[in-house]
């Protein structure tokens, strides 16, 4: 099993433009969920799925769009790149919402000048 | 709202000499805690959870975390560090299938 894989690893964008960070699992696992980490923040949680076909908002949802179509994959859009938005961006994947045990991704390195 | 707290930031110790990194958590049922541990440039791996029953849990690494409702606290030990456990360490609790972060301590090891 790869367990959580995310591409790209490293990505810049210019403010205002757009972008999807990909996500995917191979564990068949219901539940997965998009943080990002910001220095002395821990990771914060931005939107999360219970499983295909929902999707609901985190602690710090506004500027990013998510959708589930597939229990596989949970793509994470950013339709109009900001400066704060410049982060590292992690999924994660749980067997079901409430097992709680996630599996985290090796992360994204996003930066928006 | 439950949250999350790592006092110390940053930790430095010697290789060889024993380590606790304290945690405490505002929950106001039993929580789910976790311990995870991330090396420069790398994703999270869990060290060790805490679910039920015995409140002192055993992880990987030689790392162990003791609960203690009484004072909220879900500290991580080891007895002995080695060079490689340099890392950033994060304490969570498992809300409703969500975590809840601590703001993470950065542990250095001095040879």
């Amino acid at each position: 099993n790869a367990g959580v894989t995310q591409t790209p690893k490293f990505q810049v964008l210019k403010t205002g433009q757009s972008m999807t960070l990909q996500c995917a699992q191979d564990m068949n696992h219901e539940y997965m969920s998009w943080y990002r980490q910001d220095p002395g923040m821990g990771l914060r949680l931005i939107h999360y799925s219970v499983g295909a076909g929902i999707t609901d908002q985190g602690e710090v949802p506004n500027g990013y769009n998510v959708s589930r179509s597939t229990t596989e994959d949970f793509p994470l859009r950013l339709l109009s790149a900001a400066p704060s938005q410049t982060s590292v961006y992690f999924c994660a994947s749980s067997y079901s919402r409430g097992s709680h045990e996630q599996y985290f991704g090796p992360g994204t390195r996003l930066t928006v000048t | 709202a439950q949250s999350v707290t790592q006092p110390d930031i940053h930790i430095t110790v010697s290789e060889g000499a024993s380590l606790e990194l304290r945690c405490n958590y505002s929950y106001g049922a039993t929580p789910y805690l976790f311990w995870y541990v991330q090396s420069p440039g790398q994703g999270l791996q869990l060290l060790l959870k805490y679910f039920s029953g015995d409140t002192l849990v055993q992880g990987i690494k030689g790392f162990e975390a003791e609960f203690k409702r009484s004072q909220s606290s879900f500290n991580l030990r080891k007895p002995s560090v080695h060079w490689s456990d340099a890392a950033e360490y994060f304490c969570a609790v498992g809300q409703g299938g969500k975590l809840i972060f601590g703001q993470g301590t950065e542990l250095s090891v001095k040879p």
